[in-house]
């Protein structure tokens, strides 16, 4: 069953401008991850977060996780054209399994 | 290029066909999975092998049928399927099942698009 839910469903923004996502999840979690997935592409792993980690960055990502609200967002700054891609969060609640929501579609205009 | 390779990239099929997925992962795993993506859903876990062993079927139908001969390979054998099937079938392999939990990450190939007339 679906775990992590994104919010919103899809986010257009300008060149240069940040972009901001978030995931909800039901259930305590060990790690939560995001992947970004270019247009008819495979997924690709950003960003692991564990469960006692409130912050992360990697490059120009930055992940919050709030355990207390079961919510997380990522942050991409400076956005660029090759940042247009749907973005998924994944959390693994059930032992190995992970569960992802339906993705963000980022567009990011010239 | 993540080091797990999908063939064919694009298939379509009569609902009569009989037709395989291939995944191929070059990465020394011993963990693979098969997804399902379909627009706008979430990604739908289909099978896991760990150690060629299949630890997990998700409510799959069995016109839907995994093969994993080694840690290295995974099929997905396909017949009478129905046009609600078509979708982005993804493979995905890691380290082994318990380390999803301990370091998260899956490789993912890019997909092979099937479209089931």
């Amino acid at each position: 069953s679906q775990q992590g839910e994104e919010d919103p469903q899809a986010l257009s923004i300008q060149e240069g401008e940040n972009a901001t996502m978030n995931c909800s999840y039901k259930t305590s979690i060990n790690n939560l991850q995001w992947y970004r997935q270019n247009s008819g592409r495979g997924l690709v792993h950003l960003i692991l977060i564990r469960s006692n980690e409130r912050e992360k960055h990697s490059g120009r990502l930055r992940v919050t996780l709030d355990t207390s609200k079961k919510s997380s967002s990522l942050l991409i700054t400076a956005s660029r054209a090759a940042d247009t891609a749907s973005y998924f969060c994944a959390t693994d609640a059930r032992d190995y399994k992970l569960s992802f929501g339906a993705g963000t579609t980022v567009t990011v205009r010239a | 290029e993540t080091g797990v390779t999908q063939t064919p990239r694009h298939l379509v099929m009569g609902m009569t066909n009989k037709k395989s997925l291939k995944c191929e992962q070059h990465l020394g795993h011993n963990a693979m999975y098969w997804y399902k993506q379909s627009a706008k859903k979430p990604l739908e876990l289909m099978f896991v092998y760990n150690f060629k062993e299949q630890t997990e079927n998700n409510s799959v139908p069995s016109r839907f049928s995994p093969e994993c001969p080694n840690s290295s390979h995974l099929f997905l054998h396909l017949h009478t399927l129905q046009p609600e099937d078509s979708a982005l079938y993804l493979c995905a392999s890691s380290h082994g099942t318990s380390a999803v939990r301990n370091t998260g990450e899956l490789f993912f190939g890019e997909g092979s698009r099937l479209t089931v007339l």
